[in-house]
């Protein structure tokens, strides 16, 4: 089965603060996503990456950046936290090798920015 | 623009089919239509995709109608832990990069 891990459950970061999100998988996953939850607004995609090194916006990718130096990890940072960054966070993986690869999720990284 | 249209909220008794129905009325010949739920606190889990002909797993059924336009996701025998946000999705092979609507919340009832 397809382990997509996020470090961590929740997080409490004060605004101003850089703050990193990260994310690994173990199924040697060409791409990988970040969306984010909010009530109501269901996902939305910040950024992907479909290969080391490589990275591209999605619809909200305002206030964060990304990185992925590895093929299994894939990390969002926000450099300047502010409270309107408080949302789930949710990292996921998919194979570009399988045709029509649906998308493997983390559990979430609940973020709160004070 | 989600690209789906699904209704908000449902219920269904427990041992009774669960019926989500997805419109995608848009969308081109060679997308799939993916499924996928929520339980609270968890991140989305994949259920099932197709494209044109009906398709069943483990999991569900999902019936594509002849025009594509629109699917309905088939739980034949829900129990409480289907209690779930559902999302319909739709995209192409590895280019898939998936648009999530609001989904619809199903409720099971005991």
């Amino acid at each position: 089965d397809v382990k997509v891990t996020q470090s961590s459950r929740y997080l409490v970061k004060r605004t101003g603060e850089k703050v990193f999100l990260e994310c690994v998988q173990d199924m040697d996953h060409e791409n990988m996503f970040w969306y984010r939850q909010d009530p109501g607004l269901g996902l939305r995609l910040i950024y992907f990456s479909y290969d080391v090194k490589m990275k591209e916006k999605g619809d909200i990718p305002e206030g964060y950046s990304v990185s992925r130096e590895k093929k299994e990890r894939f990390s969002l940072i926000l450099e300047s936290a502010s409270t309107n960054q408080t949302s789930m966070y949710l990292c996921a993986s998919s194979s570009i090798g399988t045709v029509n690869s649906p998308l493997h999720f983390g559990n979430g990284t609940r973020l709160t920015v004070t | 623009d989600a690209k789906t249209t699904q209704p908000p909220s449902m219920d269904c008794a427990e041992g009774r089919a669960a019926n989500l129905p997805c419109n995608h009325s848009t969308i081109s010949g060679n997308e799939y239509v993916y499924w996928y739920r929520q339980i609270h606190s968890q991140g989305p889990q994949y259920i099932i995709h197709g494209l044109k002909n009906n398709e069943t797993n483990e999991m569900a059924s999902l019936i594509i109608t002849e025009d594509r336009k629109s699917s309905t996701l088939i739980l034949p025998h829900a129990t409480l832990r289907d209690t779930a946000v559902y999302y319909c999705t739709r995209g192409t092979g590895g280019s898939y990069i998936p648009t999530f609507g609001r989904g619809t919340s199903l409720i099971v009832h005991p």
